[in-house]
C-alpha cells in the first residue's frame, strides 16, 4: 500500500519554508525522498533508516518518526531550483520501493 | 557517461501495435526496475529483476513482458498497445545490500509512450 503525502501541492515565494509529510499505515523501516523536476527523471535526495533519524544537505532536511509511521521533508529558505514534485518512498520487502502520490512544489520569485 | 540510459525517449504509435523500450545501466548495480508514471505523476512499480531473475511482478497485464539478458540490461516489450498504456516508463537500477547506500534508485530519463 502506497504511503500518503500531504499536501498535494504547495506554492511558495522564494525564501519561504515548506514542509512535506509522508505517512504510512504500515510499519516503516526506511523512508526515501526523491525530487522530480518537470520533464526529468526522479533524483534521490536522501534516505532515513532509523526512527528518530534526521538528515539534511543544503537547506533540505528530513526527519523520520518510526512510531508515528511518518516522515517529513523540510525545505528552508526555498530557492527557485527547489521547484518540482517530491516523492517519498517506502520499502515493501527487500527490493520493492513504493512511492507516495507526490507533492508538487512551485517556487515563485 | 550516462548511468542509466533508456531508448527510445519518445514513442508514438497506434493502438494494437507492439513496441519495445530498452534500458542499460553502467553503475554495476545488480537490480533493475520498470516504473510507470501516469498523467497524474503517480509512480507505480511494474517489474524488478535481480541478477537476471524476476523478483517483482506487479499486477500488470500479460501484454507487458520484461526481459533481462544480463544484469546491466532490462527491456520492456508491450504487445497490442491500448490507449491506457500511454505514460512515461522509467527504468531504474540499484545495488542490493543493507548499507545506507543500498537500494537507492537511479532512474533513467524516461520513455514517453503515446498511444493514438
Amino acid at each position: 500500500q502506497q504511503p500518503v503525502q500531504s499536501p498535494q501541492a504547495v506554492i511558495l515565494r522564494e525564501g519561504e519554508d515548506a514542509v512535506i509529510n509522508c505517512s504510512s499505515s504500515k510499519a516503516l523501516y526506511s523512508v526515501h525522498w526523491y525530487r522530480q523536476k518537470h520533464g526529468e527523471a526522479p533524483v534521490f535526495l536522501m534516505i532515513l533508516l532509523k526512527g528518530g533519524e534526521q538528515k539534511g544537505h543544503d537547506k533540505i532536511s528530513a526527519s523520520f518518526n518510526e512510531k508515528k509511521q511518518q516522515s517529513s521533508l523540510y525545505l528552508t529558505a526555498s530557492q527557485l531550483s527547489y521547484s518540482g514534485t517530491y516523492f517519498c518512498g517506502t520499502r515493501e520487502g527487500a527490493q520493492k520501493l513504493v512511492f507516495g502520490q507526490g507533492t508538487r512544489l512551485t517556487i515563485n520569485p | 557517461d550516462t548511468a542509466v540510459s533508456q531508448t527510445p525517449k519518445y514513442l508514438v504509435t497506434q493502438m494494437g501495435n507492439d513496441k519495445s523500450i530498452k534500458c542499460e545501466q553502467n553503475l554495476g548495480h545488480d537490480t533493475m526496475y520498470w516504473y510507470k508514471q501516469d498523467s497524474k505523476k503517480f509512480l507505480k512499480i511494474m517489474f524488478s529483476y535481480n541478477n537476471k531473475e524476476l523478483i517483482i511482478n506487479e499486477t500488470v497485464p500479460n501484454r507487458f513482458s520484461p526481459k533481462s539478458p544480463d544484469k546491466a540490461h532490462l527491456n520492456l516489450h508491450i504487445n497490442s498497445l491500448e490507449l491506457g498504456d500511454s505514460a512515461v516508463y522509467f527504468c531504474a537500477s540499484s545495488k542490493t545490500g543493507i548499507d545506507s547506500g543500498a537500494n537507492v534508485l537511479t532512474f533513467g530519463a524516461g520513455s514517453r509512450l503515446t498511444v493514438l
